[in-house]
């Protein structure tokens, strides 16, 4: 079975400062996908972005990147220019990619992100 | 285009009776994905359907149940409700299996 795991409960950033977010996750397969959801105060989970493990470059959406170390099993979510509205509980999340796979997502325990002014 | 839709949003039982959640995905998506959100245990796998089919299902009592319609709206049922089913219910809806989920609003299920 897969294991997601988010070491830091909580973090904080300043306003237009860079944060980022550890995962590591622990698995037998070779190819899969990654997530970075990002879950607001209205509970609504929004999907962030997005890697696929056998693609080597980094996803990048925005001001949303990530480092993706495959051998390490490690999937960080850097953020730069930290936005008031980019506070939120994020969560790393993996899914297989077998052709016969199911859609089910594994969650971490998520990372609450704080941003000061 | 319409996201996934949750009703209702709000739900207050009691111990013992019985709930049904509904979740209507998004138009097109045929993959449906239910999640228990809690405080302590987080966010928690219960079902997956595709095309009417349950085609995995997480660790949770037969008291949880789920079903899957043609137009591949979902439904999941809780019977004989504990204090501990409290929580955010959470569904997902994917255009196929391995593609990105979209997630609706949740229904916050209280049982008191």
């Amino acid at each position: 079975a897969q294991t997601v795991t988010q070491s830091q409960p909580e973090m904080s950033v300043q306003e237009a400062e860079t944060v980022t977010l550890s995962c590591t996750y622990d698995t037998s397969e070779s190819d899969y996908y990654l997530f970075w959801y990002k879950q607001p105060p209205s509970r609504q989970m929004i999907l962030v972005i997005r890697q696929e493990a056998y693609k080597q470059q980094n996803a990048t959406e925005n001001r949303f990147s990530v480092n993706f170390q495959k051998a390490a099993k490690s999937f960080s979510l850097k953020i730069s220019d930290s936005q008031l509205g980019d506070a939120a509980m994020y969560f790393c999340a993996y899914r297989s990619a077998l052709s016969s796979g199911y859609s089910t997502l594994t969650f971490g325990k998520g990372t609450m992100l704080l941003v000061s002014p | 285009k319409a996201g996934v839709t949750q009703t209702p949003r709000y739900l207050i039982k009691t111990r013992g009776q019985q709930v049904t959640l509904s979740c209507s995905p998004i138009s097109g998506h045929r993959s449906v994905s239910w999640y228990q959100q809690t405080p302590g245990q987080g966010l928690q796998f219960l079902f997956e359907y595709f095309s009417e089919t349950q085609r995995n299902k997480g660790n949770f009592p037969g008291r949880f149940s789920g079903r899957q319609f043609s137009n591949s709206r979902s439904e999941m049922n809780v019977s004989t409700l504990e204090l501990g089913d409290s929580a955010l219910y959470l569904c997902a809806s994917s255009l196929a299996a391995a593609t990105e989920a979209f997630f609706g609003q949740g229904t916050r299920l209280t049982v008191v």
